[in-house]
């Protein structure tokens, strides 16, 4: 069964310092990896997925996140914070194989970024 | 951004009255879905659609039912509203499973229930 765990709910930083937000995953199957950002009152954005290419993957606005299967991990990075990433991130994982519910995505629980000035 | 709409965006209703949310969509995608936000939880699945007419159960699908009478319309109804099923409603779609995008779902703006 897919499982997805967000291992800080809440993360603070600086602007202009790194960025990390972790994500670990179970899976049975081969997984698809996502990661969307919520603003405020707003819908969900990808930032970036990983469907089984290169393990690094670029994402928008300067975001990145590394698939590792020996640590069943896709952390989210960003080299320098900017006020404008403060929100709410999810990683998200999908069995591209899975023969039951076709797109379901299994959702943790999120993470707030909080950035000061 | 994906076109999708969702109507209307916030809603106050009343314990045991009926609620219809709708989502549209102009991308032609095959797959919709309906998913609620609760803080601590994440998003959850509601129900699902892959096609006209063709809908399925998913997670959290108890005290709701939903309709696909056209590609582009995809309806969510509470029969009976509940303080319970006070959340944020978001409308999401996706492509078929092969290609580029396979997987990528797309979200709408959400709409905010309030079951009094």
């Amino acid at each position: 069964a897919q499982s997805v765990t967000q291992l800080d709910s809440h993360v603070s930083v600086s602007e202009g310092t790194p960025v990390l937000l972790r994500c670990n995953y179970s899976s049975s199957y081969s997984p698809s990896l996502f990661w969307y950002v919520q603003h405020p009152n707003k819908g969900l954005q990808l930032l970036l997925k990983y469907t089984s290419a290169a393990t690094l993957v670029k994402g928008i606005n300067g975001f990145e996140a590394e698939f590792k299967k020996s640590e069943t991990s896709f952390h989210l990075t960003k080299p320098s914070a900017h006020m404008s990433d403060a929100a709410e991130y999810f990683c998200v994982v999908s069995e591209a194989n899975y023969g039951g519910s076709q797109g379901n995505l299994i959702f943790g629980k999120g993470t707030k970024l909080s950035v000061k000035p | 951004d994906a076109g999708i709409t969702q109507s209307p965006r916030h809603k106050v209703t009343e314990t045991g009255t009926p609620v219809t949310l709708r989502c549209h969509q102009t991308e032609n995608h095959r797959y919709m879905y309906w998913y609620r936000q609760d803080p601590g939880h994440g998003l959850r699945l509601i129900h699902y659609s892959y096609g006209v007419k063709d809908t399925d159960k998913g997670e959290v699908s108890d005290g709701y039912s939903v309709s696909r009478s056209k590609t582009e319309d995809f309806l969510l109804t509470l029969e009976s509203a509940t303080s319970s099923q006070t959340s944020v409603y978001f409308c999401a779609i996706s492509e078929s499973w092969s290609g580029q995008n396979r997987n990528t779902i797309y979200f709408g703006e959400g709409s905010w229930l309030t079951v009094v």
